[in-house]
């Protein structure tokens, strides 16, 4: 049972444009959602998070959005550029002693066309 | 400073056979997670130690796995009898804290290393 989904396992967007990529889940525990970026043969990097007491979280070009009644969020990047070209994983964790492991989304490939 | 690294990048071994996974976190943090990332899947969560406590092995598909982490710092997951189904990018990382604090942003991230590309044959 997948508990973080991303429902898009791609998508192409033209540079400058806006890029929105999102995010579902069910366990209604989780409290806290992180976006990693991966590039080939790379680890994944730490993009931006949010905690379940905001509904929106903004770091320069990244904006993360959380609707948590529809348990939902979703990651925009504007303006779009070729080296936001990766695999985006959405991911989530809950309060707790086991709060620390992520559950991660199947990811989205994100393709910017200059 | 010098980010998780892992050893070796890549692995092809044998069905049936042992294989041993090496983690080297960054200096200083007290946690560390260990994933695997299946073809075409996400990242699946395996196994974490957090400081002196024991570890969170609830992660761990099967009793062939298990992982250990020496005086605090590096990691290695074992692998006993691999199967196919074990084929998988193995990856580590470690964070500063081991309660992540809610909130704090870049402060609790878990930082990864490139991974371990395992191929059982």
């Amino acid at each position: 049972d997948q508990q973080v989904k991303q429902n898009s396992p791609s998508l192409s967007v033209q540079e400058g444009r806006i890029s929105i990529l999102n995010c579902d889940y069910t366990n209604s525990m989780f409290d806290y959602f992180l976006w990693y970026k991966k590039y080939p043969a790379e680890g994944p990097t730490f993009l931006i998070s949010i905690s379940s007491i905001k509904d929106k979280n903004e770091d320069g070009r990244f904006t993360v959005f959380l609707n948590k009644s529809a348990k939902h969020l979703s990651l925009h990047i504007v303006p779009s550029q070729p080296g936001d070209s990766a695999v985006y994983f959405c991911a989530a964790s809950a309060s707790g002693a086991a709060g620390n492991k992520l559950t991660f989304g199947g990811g989205t490939r994100v393709l910017v066309k200059p | 400073g010098a980010g998780v690294s892992q050893s070796p990048s890549n692995k092809v071994t044998e069905k049936g056979k042992d294989v041993e996974l090496r983690c080297d976190p960054i200096s200083g943090h007290t946690a560390l997670y260990w994933y695997r990332q299946s073809l075409g899947q996400g990242l699946e969560f395996l196994i974490y130690f957090q400081g002196n406590s024991a570890p969170d092995k609830s992660g761990l598909p099967s009793d062939r796995f298990s992982a250990e982490r020496t005086g605090g710092s590096v990691s290695t997951l074992t692998i006993q009898r691999t199967q196919q189904e074990d084929s998988a990018v193995y990856l580590c990382a470690s964070s500063l804290y081991w309660v992540l604090n809610r909130g704090q942003g870049k402060d609790n991230e878990q930082f990864f290393g490139p991974g371990t590309r395992l191929t059982v044959l």
